[in-house]
């Protein structure tokens, strides 16, 4: 039971590049999330997912597109990176039937925009 | 005004040492109340929730007040392995179940 697991752990990109960050779950959980820590300022919700084929923005949207086409998997998108979003990117999932309740976190994805 | 705020510190104590910390939370519509820990460079886990009538794990112990917005959590007893960030972490219980973080309380202890 792996839990939650991000792919790739570290990343540098150019301005302008775009990427993928994947992340899976394996504990059948229905809502998924992309968080991204900042230093000095607490992890803040990029977009969710409240079951397969949903998504829906969180804090701030802007800049990244996700998609949710199988249930244990939660795609995170970046168009054309910008330097602003250098961040280190987390994903979570937690079950749907909790009200608040426990998120499980991935280990994290580290980006740098240059 | 962030909607959750905490001292960040960094708290530096002796090993044995009772330490506390405190959070503030701007949304009164807010449900439920969490404490995590993160380790440096490591993703956020669940220490303990906050229940309205306090609550207890061995060495930790958080408390709600409500009609403050105010949550904190006492650590007895400190051990080295205790330093990390700790993050007050509340939610609106929406659909979504989102959660919000505070920015976190660094404690480091010493031996």
């Amino acid at each position: 039971n792996a839990g939650v697991t991000q792919t790739p752990k570290f990343r540098v990109l150019k301005t302008g590049q775009s990427m993928t960050l994947l992340c899976a779950q394996d504990m059948n959980h229905e809502y998924m999330y992309w968080y991204r820590q900042d230093p000095g300022m607490g992890l803040r919700l990029i977009h969710y997912s409240v079951g397969e084929g949903t998504t829906a923005k969180g804090e701030v949207p802007d800049g990244y597109n996700v998609s949710r086409l199988k249930k244990q998997n939660f795609l995170l998108g970046l168009e054309s990176a910008a330097p602003s979003q250098t961040s280190v990117y987390f994903c979570a999932s937690s079950f749907s039937d909790r009200a608040g309740g426990e998120q499980y976190f991935g280990p994290g994805t580290r980006l740098t925009v240059t | 005004r962030k909607e959750v705020e905490q001292d960040p510190g960094p708290f530096n104590v002796p090993e044995g040492a009772t330490v506390a910390f405190n959070c503030t939370y701007s949304n009164s519509a807010s449900q439920s109340f969490f404490w995590y820990r993160q380790d440096c460079r490591k993703e956020p886990k669940l220490l303990m929730s906050v229940y309205s009538s306090g609550n207890e794990d061995g060495r930790f112990t958080a408390q709600l007040n409500r009609a403050s917005q105010y949550i904190s959590l006492l650590i007895r007893d400190s051990k080295l392995s205790d330093s990390a960030t700790y993050l007050c972490v509340v939610s609106m219980d929406t659909g979504r179940r989102a959660l919000t973080f505070g920015s976190g309380t660094r404690l480091q202890v010493q031996p």
